[in-house]
């Protein structure tokens, strides 16, 4: 079944834990993005990559890192995790049909809460 | 700057009540419209990409259209299973991510 993967599904954590959430997508697709959704704020992109080694910033990316090493993998790490980051992150991915971003295919998500 | 804004926030409706949901968008050359449901506890789930004004697209109760400045999701004869978040998306001039507008709620009651 073609699917983007995330885990942990929930995390409770404290300020200042580092910690990373996975994400694996087995379509093959080259264009990978995290995004976190906040009530009254929407989905809000925070990092995305074009392909392999190629990452950019979104438009929320303070305390957040990524790397793309491998095609199917896209992790999103905090290293000083604060209570403001506090949200349900989603993973997605697309093809390339269109160059970039297009019809994304979204993982369930990720609820993390920083005490 | 690319934009998108939802109408209304929420939206309650009796089974078998049709309605409508608003899109409206701004964006330099669009380059593509995305309809997504959302389930609690769930990632948005795509239901339908339009690229031109006057395109139309239908599955089962729910057709999207598209004019040059807004889109509307129609959900005719709704039942209780159509209740989510709707969520709308376009994609932005550079091609590296698509912004949403923060969604309808739609319940439908029986």
């Amino acid at each position: 079944e073609a699917q983007v993967t995330q885990n942990p599904r929930y995390l409770i954590t404290v300020t200042g834990k580092k910690l990373t959430v996975t994400c694996s997508q087995n379509m093959n697709h080259e264009y990978m993005s995290w995004y976190r959704q906040d009530p009254g704020l929407g989905l809000r992109q925070i990092y995305y990559s074009m392909n392999v080694e190629v990452t950019d910033k979104g438009d929320v990316p303070e305390g957040y890192k990524v790397s793309r090493k491998e095609k199917r993998n896209f992790p999103l790490i905090l290293e000083s995790p604060s209570p403001n980051q506090t949200s349900l992150y989603f993973c997605a991915s697309s093809g390339t049909g269109a160059g970039g971003a297009n019809v994304l295919t979204f993982g369930a998500g990720s609820r993390l809460t920083v005490l | 700057e690319d934009q998108v804004t939802q109408s209304p926030e929420a939206l309650r409706l009796q089974e078998g009540e049709s309605s409508s949901l608003n899109c409206s968008y701004t964006v330099s050359g669009l380059r593509g419209l995305f309809w997504y449901r959302q389930d609690p506890g769930k990632g948005p789930e795509f239901l339908f990409t339009l690229y031109s004004a006057g395109e139309e697209k239908e599955k089962e109760r729910l057709k999207a259209t598209l004019t040059k400045k807004e889109s509307f999701l129609h959900i005719t004869a709704p039942k209780p299973e159509d209740s989510a978040t709707y969520l709308c998306a376009v994609r932005n001039q550079a091609g590296t991510a698509l912004i949403f507008g923060k969604g309808t709620t739609l319940s439908v009651s029986s």
